[in-house]
């Protein structure tokens, strides 16, 4: 089966412009994340959907980052506007349900913020 | 608020040892815990789940443990080979199925 698909792979952005991740999970994965992982760091939780709703996005810093997911499949995951801080690489994730099934990464989207 | 520690930081060995990487967790009401690899400008990959009613989990020269209790699990790789060479991180999953990471250990085997 194919696995979770996300793009850019790779993006190189002036601080204070805009970007945006797209994230294809794997077919009929009900549940959805998005991480980010700053190097050297393990990926933080910036947040969860459950078909088309927000599960949870207590981490998310919602003056500049949106995140939503339509028909509950695609997602996206946008910065407007970036810091220097989020230099990081966002990790999609998914996972058939809640029951603690297992998750599957994609191989991330690389941002630079210069 | 899940915390989630792991020690060591880095780790380098020569080829052939036995392995501990360890795991605290600091609430104790998980689901389950994953461990996971990854490996240099890639994904995470999932290497083993452990469902908070089991004690342990094996696959090949994998081991995971969980105490569930006292907050902890260990990851056991015997007889190591370069090519087990990575980050290794562990998530407990709690609340909302939320996978909480560890900062990881980063493995280097020597050949």
């Amino acid at each position: 089966e194919a696995g979770v698909a996300q793009s850019p792979r790779y993006k190189i952005i002036e601080k204070r412009q805009s970007v945006a991740f797209w994230c294809n999970p794997i077919s009929g994965h009900a549940t959805l994340y998005w991480y980010q992982q700053i190097l050297g760091q393990g990926p933080k939780l910036l947040i969860q959907f459950q078909n088309n709703g927000v599960v949870d996005d207590s981490q998310l810093p919602k003056d500049r980052f949106s995140a939503e997911r339509l028909k509950g499949v695609d997602s996206t995951l946008k910065i407007q506007p970036a810091k220097l801080e989020d230099s990081a690489v966002y990790l999609c994730a998914s996972s058939p349900d809640t029951s603690g099934n297992t998750i599957y990464f994609g191989e991330g989207s690389w941002l630079t913020v210069v | 608020k899940q915390e989630v520690t792991q020690i060591p930081a880095a780790l380098s060995v020569p080829e052939g040892e036995n392995l501990v990487l360890n795991c605290s967790f600091t609430d104790s009401a998980i689901y389950n815990l994953q461990w996971f690899r990854q490996d240099p400008g890639k994904g995470l990959t999932s290497l083993l789940l452990i469902q908070s009613s089991q004690r342990e989990q094996t696959s090949g020269r994998l081991n995971a443990s969980l105490d569930k209790s006292s907050g902890r699990s260990t990851l056991y790789i015997a007889a190591s080979q370069p090519g087990d060479s990575a980050t290794y991180l562990c998530a407990p999953a709690s609340g909302t199925y939320k996978y909480i990471f560890g900062t990881g250990t980063r493995l280097k085997v020597l050949a």
